[in-house]
C-alpha cells in the first residue's frame, strides 16, 4: 500500500549534473520532508515542506532545491552534483492530528550515486 | 553533539529472546518515533508516542518524559525482527524539527 512513492529509485549520474528526484504522495498529506542516509549519521533534514510553494531548509540544504507546485509532489534537486551528495535519500509525509505531530511514512529511497 | 542517542549501537540475540532498545535525548520533545528499517529496504514507522506505553503485536513502546528517555522492547525474539530501529524526537512543534538517533542494529539468530 505505497500512499508514497519515489522516483527514480536508484540512478548513477557524474560530477555537475543536475538531478531531480521525485516524490509523490496520493494521501493528500501536506507536510512532506526529504531526508538523506549516510553511514555513521542519523537521517538528516534537506528541506521539507508545510504546503503547496511552502518549504523551508533543514539541516543539510546546502547545494539542494526543492519545489511543490501540488500538493502530491514534492521535488528534491541537485543543481550540480557533487561526490559528497552520493547518498540514499528518503522522502516522507506527516500527518497532524489536532494541530499535533501525527504519524510518519516513508517512501523506499533513492539510491544516488555521483562519480 | 548527539541530541539523540540510542544503546547499543549493535546487538546479536538468539531466537527468543527479549530484546530492549534504549533511546536518550537532550531536548524538550513533544513526540518520539520508533521506526524500523529492514536491510536495503524502506523505512517504517512502528510508533508515535508522547507519554506512557503502546503495544503492537510482539512490540512494547515506552517513554518517560521527565527521564528523556525512550525504550522499544521486543519480546520472544523472531529473526525477522532483524533490522536497524531508529528512535526519532519531535520538538518545537514543528514536524520539520526532526532529529533522528543513528540507529541500533539488531541481529536475530536462529
Amino acid at each position: 500500500d505505497a500512499g508514497i512513492t519515489q522516483s527514480p529509485r536508484h540512478k548513477v549520474t557524474e560530477t555537475g549534473t543536475p538531478v531531480t528526484l521525485r516524490c509523490h504522495q496520493t494521501e493528500n498529506h501536506r507536510y512532506m520532508y526529504w531526508y538523506r542516509q549516510d553511514p555513521g549519521h542519523g537521517l538528516r533534514l534537506i528541506h521539507y515542506s508545510y504546503g503547496v510553494k511552502d518549504t523551508d531548509k533543514g539541516e543539510v540544504s546546502d547545494g539542494y532545491s526543492v519545489s511543490r507546485s501540488k500538493t502530491e509532489d514534492f521535488l528534491l534537486t541537485l543543481e550540480s552534483a557533487t561526490s559528497s551528495q552520493t547518498s540514499v535519500y528518503f522522502c516522507a509525509m506527516g500527518t497532524r492530528n489536532r494541530g499535533r505531530t501525527g504519524e510518519l511514512f516513508f517512501g523506499e529511497g533513492s539510491r544516488l550515486t555521483v562519480l | 553533539k548527539n541530541e539523540v542517542e540510542q544503546s547499543p549501537q549493535n546487538l546479536t540475540a538468539q531466537e527468543g529472546e527479549f530484546i530492549t532498545i534504549n533511546c536518550s535525548y537532550s531536548v524538550g520533545i513533544s513526540a518520539l518515533h520508533w521506526l524500523q528499517q529492514h536491510p536495503g529496504g524502506g523505512i517504517v514507522s512502528l510508533f508515535m508516542l508522547s507519554s506512557g506505553k503502546k503495544k503492537h503485536g510482539r512490540l512494547i513502546a515506552t517513554i518517560n518524559i521527565q527521564e528523556k528517555h525512550s525504550s522499544l522492547h521486543i519480546t520472544a525474539s523472531h529473526p525477522r525482527d532483524s533490522a536497524v530501529y531508529i528512535c526519532a524526537v519531535v520538538y518545537g512543534g514543528s514536524q520539520g524539527n526532526l532529529i533522528f538517533g543513528k540507529g541500533t542494529k539488531l541481529s536475530v539468530k536462529p
